[in-house]
């Protein structure tokens, strides 16, 4: 099984500015990487899907990067409906796609 | 619109079994992977198990496998998460969630909350 590994487990960041959260997996998963946003009482949300893609509907202000074995989430400028937790996943072990535990994303 | 529309919350003993639903819409049901992703209290997301409806191929996670049962009713558009014998561990959020081909869970259910109590 593949383990994904997210930090920090907190975030505290002010509105307008960047946040930066981090996904390691446990071994290469190459581009299959996926990053989900939850906000409490909703179901997860599609962000990024293949490390760097945006989903439908995803502002511009979020942006993915990386490969194999290290992702960052960056968020450019902080809006207050951005704080919430995030999730990785990855997909590229075929069937059980792993996430992370989670990176929660608070106001400071 | 696509739409995956979850059985309603559920409260139960433990022993007793229990069968919950996820109902697809606004799309071609039998060509697209449904999957049940579990949220315990507080906690974070898991990978439980995914389903073929087209054909009925289905998947399971290691910690799941011989625990559920997902099974899906193409006739109705419909995937389906099932317990013999609920334990309190298993009290959670259950959310399905649709799988294209290439690309992760794409659209998600509202949830099923399930609380097992005596």
């Amino acid at each position: 099984e593949i383990v994904m590994t997210q930090s920090p487990a907190t975030l505290s960041v002010s509105p307008g500015e960047r946040a930066t959260l981090s996904c390691r997996a446990s071994q290469s998963v190459s581009s299959n990487l996926a990053w989900y946003q939850q906000k409490p009482g909703q179901a997860p949300r599609l962000l990024i899907y293949g490390a760097s893609t945006r989903a439908t509907g995803i502002p511009a202000r979020f942006s993915g990067s990386g490969s194999g074995t290290e992702f960052t989430l960056t968020i450019s400028s902080l809006q207050s409906e951005d704080f919430a937790v995030y999730y990785c996943q990855q997909y590229n072990n075929w069937p059980l796609n792993t996430f992370g535990q989670g990176t929660k994303l608070e106001i400071k | 619109e696509v739409q995956l529309v979850q059985s309603g919350a559920e409260v139960k003993k433990p022993g007793e079994s229990l069968k919950i639903s996820c109902k697809g819409s606004g799309y071609s049901f039998t060509s697209y992977w449904i999957g049940w992703v579990r949220q315990m209290p507080g906690k974070g997301l898991e990978w439980m198990g995914i389903i073929y409806p087209g054909d009925s191929d289905t998947r399971y996670s290691p910690s799941f496998q011989g625990q559920v049962t997902i099974s899906a009713d193409k006739s109705i558009s419909t995937a389906y998460l099932q317990w013999s014998s609920l334990k309190a561990s298993d009290t959670a959020m259950y959310y399905c969630a649709r799988r294209p081909g290439t690309i992760p869970f794409d659209y998600w259910g509202q949830g099923t909350l399930v609380t097992v109590s005596s």
